[in-house]
């Protein structure tokens, strides 16, 4: 069974919408990340938190917001999507050894 | 924090045929370097890593890299590639707190 899983998989949104995509982890992992993936681009760390409640920014974290409620979950919120937004976006968690643990990915379009 | 770069964007080889992609990594302090493989549609795949001991680390479905300070190098090999092979191979570092960084990523492109 899938360790980590994202909701929506895809999601179409308008400009100046709000959007969140979710992530679960049952790997018991503390760590939990977000990255996008843009076309020809490597991923890039948008968010990352090690321990619920608290998250941390990552090398994009402008126009991003992170929330970890627990353990298993962690949340990208776009308050005002943009154009430039539109990519894949994973969920990653990983334990202290750092082998990261990947999503399936969610492919958002702002339109 | 480290920096990782792939050269080669994109790699064509034959199925049965040897393949080596490389990375190269800045050093920024902890060595943690690793290999992903995103398969077209999916998330990334954990391969292998090296942070410290033998240089050659061994990895999934036979793939292996060695780890060179002299060069600055972490380069993937894999001795025969099947066509299940073909996808899209990441370098990352250790950049803090458990994260990555990743390279841009090399395609390679199993033909038969």
């Amino acid at each position: 069974e899938a360790a980590v899983t994202q909701s929506p998989r895809s999601k179409v949104a308008v400009t100046g919408g709000k959007v969140t995509l979710s992530c679960h982890q049952t790997n018991n992992h503390d760590y939990m990340y977000w990255y996008r993936q843009d076309t020809g681009h490597g991923l890039r760390l948008i968010h990352y938190s090690y321990v619920a409640d608290s998250t941390e920014k990552g090398d994009i974290p402008d126009g991003y917001k992170a929330s970890r409620p627990s353990q298993e979950n962690f949340s990208l919120i776009l308050e005002l999507a943009s154009l430039s937004q539109t990519a894949v976006y994973f969920c990653a968690s990983s334990d202290v050894r750092g082998e990261q643990y990947f999503g399936p990915g969610t492919r958002l379009t702002v339109l | 924090t480290q920096t990782v770069s792939q050269s080669d964007a994109h790699v064509t080889v034959f199925e049965g045929d040897s393949v080596e992609l490389r990375c190269n990594y800045s050093y920024g302090g902890s060595i943690y370097l690793s290999w992903y493989i995103q398969h077209h549609g999916r998330g990334l795949q954990f391969l292998l890593k090296y942070y410290s001991g033998n240089p050659v680390v061994q990895g999934v479905n036979g793939f292996e890299a060695e780890f060179s300070k002299s060069d600055s190098s972490f380069h993937l090999r894999k001795a025969s590639v099947h066509w299940s092979d073909s996808a899209v191979y990441f370098c990352a570092g250790y950049q803090g707190g458990r994260a990555l960084i990743f390279g841009t990523g090399t395609t390679v492109s199993v033909s038969p």
